[in-house]
């Protein structure tokens, strides 16, 4: 399967602990952008890589969530200090380089602050 | 400021009835593309259909169909003869062309029973 993978799916954390979440996107596609989605509503933008380059962050983004895609293959989504508002289903996803092309989700990282 | 509205928050359908999901977006941009995607309960969206603004023309595949309105700023979705597969949340998306960011609706939870 050459689709986008992420792992873990779940994770469940006490507050104030850090996590970190990996992000697999189809090999050939250079963009790869992270969501957030709570529940009800529908996905939130929070950043995106043009393979390595973090070009745009969202305002959601505290100083708390570092992106980062070495070498422009998998990428990790860290929370430092974890609060319970932070709970949300964290989902990837991965496109070509245009605007218009689409982009393919994971199943996504739901976590769970306690 | 971009903006998508998805007004139904819930429909409920019975098994081969025909449904159609309203969704209403806004943007200054006179070049954007417009997307709908699929929310199964495993969580991972689904990219169902995509269209750019210059293009009016609406289309069917198989038992779906779109219908999009520049002078109205809608891009509805129709299912013909609906199953209970077609059971899951839907998400209307617009992307900017000068921005690479989906910016989602709050999705429309559809339920066919048997």
């Amino acid at each position: 399967d050459t689709g986008v993978s992420q792992n873990p799916r779940h994770k469940i954390t006490k507050r104030g602990q850090n996590v970190t979440f990996r992000c697999d996107p189809i090999s050939e596609h250079n963009r790869l952008y992270w969501y957030r989605q709570t529940l009800g509503q529908g996905p939130e933008f929070l950043t995106y890589f043009q393979n390595e380059a973090q070009l745009e962050k969202s305002r959601l983004l505290s100083d708390r969530f570092s992106a980062e895609r070495p070498k422009g293959s998998f990428s990790t989504l860290e929370i430092q200090r974890t609060e319970q508002g932070d709970s949300a289903m964290y989902l990837c996803a991965s496109s070509s380089d245009r605007a218009e092309d689409i982009q393919y989700f994971g199943a996504g990282t739901r976590l769970s602050v306690l | 400021a971009q903006k998508v509205t998805q007004a139904q928050t819930e429909i409920s359908v019975v098994e081969k009835e025909d449904v159609t999901l309203d969704c209403v977006y806004e943007t200054r941009d006179t070049t954007y593309y417009l997307f709908w995607y699929k929310q199964p309960p495993s969580g991972e969206l689904v990219f169902l259909i995509r269209r750019n603004s210059f293009d009016e023309q609406n289309e069917i595949s198989g038992r779906y169909s779109w219908n999009f309105q520049k002078s109205t700023s809608s891009f509805n979705f129709t299912i013909t003869a609906s199953q209970v597969v077609d059971s899951a949340v839907y998400f209307c998306a617009l992307v900017m062309d000068s921005s690479y960011k989906l910016i989602f609706g709050s999705g429309t939870r559809l339920l066919v029973r048997p």
